[in-house]
């Protein structure tokens, strides 16, 4: 159980074009999903928290207008980077959680590898 | 603030040998603690977890990690260390309040030497 997936592994782009990134959870209602973003050799970094039906949390530093997080349903988050430019290739991470006795335990996505020419 | 140590960035040893992974961490209030590892592109699984109860956490594949309060650490191991260890390790910290968000550490590469 608690399996969380992420669409596409691996894209690559062009230089000002954008890309959507979907993570689900397949077998339960996720209260609340993670953007991460890590770099090579390095930690994960918190991007954003998102909450089914409301406005994404965005962490200090990160361009709300640069990267759009949608959550429509308790299964659905989506990330968007709008117009891509090769500084936001990177390796993003999502991660889904519900709450269980108490607290909110989060489960990883794959990670989905971007490369922007 | 939450804060995440690992100390040492690449822990080398050999197959068969004790495997310890460092962890300390900062934090106001009582913390929830994880061990995570990454394979080479993929996502993170979490190996362990402590929240209350038994400070001795044992976790899969053979890891476990002691919760020691008054030195603030989360100290990672194995008894016996096996090629496919090999791998990158976060450690990781939250509170039970608020947003819960996950706090890493900069993570620390096992290498596994046959």
């Amino acid at each position: 159980g608690a399996v969380v997936s992420q669409h596409p592994s691996r894209v690559i782009c062009k230089s000002g074009t954008s890309v959507k990134i979907e993570c689900r959870s397949l077998d339960f209602q996720a209260t609340t999903m993670f953007w991460y973003r890590q770099f090579p050799k390095q930690s994960l970094m918190l991007m954003a928290t998102s909450n089914e039906g409301s406005k994404a949390t965005y962490e200090q530093g990160v361009e709300k207008d640069k990267f759009l997080i949608n959550h429509a349903s308790l299964t659905l988050s989506t990330l968007t980077v709008t117009s891509a430019h090769p500084e936001d290739s990177s390796f993003y991470i999502c991660s889904a959680s519900y709450r269980d006795m108490g607290y909110n335990e989060q489960f990883f996505g794959p990670g989905t590898r971007l490369t922007v020419l | 603030a939450q804060s995440v140590t690992q100390l040492g960035s690449h822990v080398s040893v050999s197959e068969g040998a004790l495997v310890l992974l460092r962890c300390n961490y900062s934090s106001s209030v009582p913390p929830y603690l994880f061990w995570y590892v990454q394979y080479p592109n993929q996502g993170l699984q979490l190996l362990l977890k402590y929240t209350t109860g038994a400070t001795l956490v044992k976790g899969i594949n053979g890891f476990e990690a002691e919760f020691k309060k008054s030195e603030t650490s989360f100290h990672l191991t194995k008894p016996s260390a096996h090629m496919s260890d090999a791998a990158e390790y976060f450690c990781a910290v939250t509170d039970i309040q608020g947003a819960q968000k996950l706090v890493f550490g900069q993570g620390t590469r096992l290498t596994i030497n046959p």
